[in-house]
């Protein structure tokens, strides 16, 4: 089993629709969860980072973190075009400073 | 705040030479800085963490003699690929930590992209 898995996609939603990005992982350990943004040929840009169970928000991304379920996911509301790119779950592993990233979830947000 | 600059971004090279690449950070100091490959359409990969001051920690799989790191400041941080193959053709992403407490967190350079002929 992959330590963090993701839809590959292409998740394709209308602009001003809800997108909904989920990321699945393996290690209980992991205390911290990310999510980059990929555009095609550049690097990744840090969203978002969340911690704790629950949800955090930041403008029109939300995070969700469930370690029970071992579960982390993305909202983006009014969705837009600039949105589309490949979108990048993240985790540190207890005791580590490196990441571990999943394969990515293409999103193509559509006029 | 937390800016990561690489250079070159781009870099043309014969089969058989050498390649360096340079990551800084410019408007913080990371004593940890990480190296990543990413291949066409695929997740990025850790290749090594780069600590200022002693030897790099490289991922399994990974051949330290073939892609030497040196962290000689706590701003810059280079990746020399030596002997490069077409197969090194890929793109060369590094991060730096930015350490805050409790959360630390990786912000990426632009990358580069390595071809080789």
């Amino acid at each position: 089993q992959k330590e963090v898995e993701q839809n590959s996609g292409p998740l394709s939603v209308p602009e001003g629709a809800i997108a909904s990005l989920n990321c699945t992982y393996s290690d209980r350990v992991s205390q911290s969860f990310f999510w980059y943004r990929q555009y095609s040929g550049k690097s990744p840009e840090l969203i978002m980072s969340i911690y704790s169970n629950g949800d955090k928000e930041d403008g029109r991304f939300t995070a969700q973190l469930n370690k029970a379920s071992q579960y982390v996911s993305l909202l983006i509301r009014d969705s837009q075009p600039s949105d589309s790119a490949t979108y990048l779950c993240a985790l540190r592993p207890g005791g580590y400073n490196k990441l571990i990233f999943g394969a990515g979830t293409r999103l193509a947000v559509h006029p | 705040g937390a800016v990561v600059s690489q250079h070159p971004s781009r870099v043309i090279c014969k089969s058989g030479t050498s390649v360096k690449i340079e990551c800084r950070s410019l408007d913080f100091q990371a004593t940890t800085m990480f190296w990543y490959r990413q291949f066409p359409k695929k997740s990025l990969m850790l290749m090594a963490t780069s600590n200022e001051g002693s030897k790099a920690t490289y991922e399994q799989g990974v051949e330290k003699d073939k892609f030497l790191i040196n962290h000689a400041s706590l701003t810059l941080s280079t990746l020399t690929v030596t002997s490069a193959h077409p197969e090194d053709s890929s793109f060369y992403i590094c991060s730096a930590l930015l350490a805050g407490g409790s959360y630390n967190e990786q912000f990426f350079g632009p990358g580069t992209r390595l071809t080789v002929l």
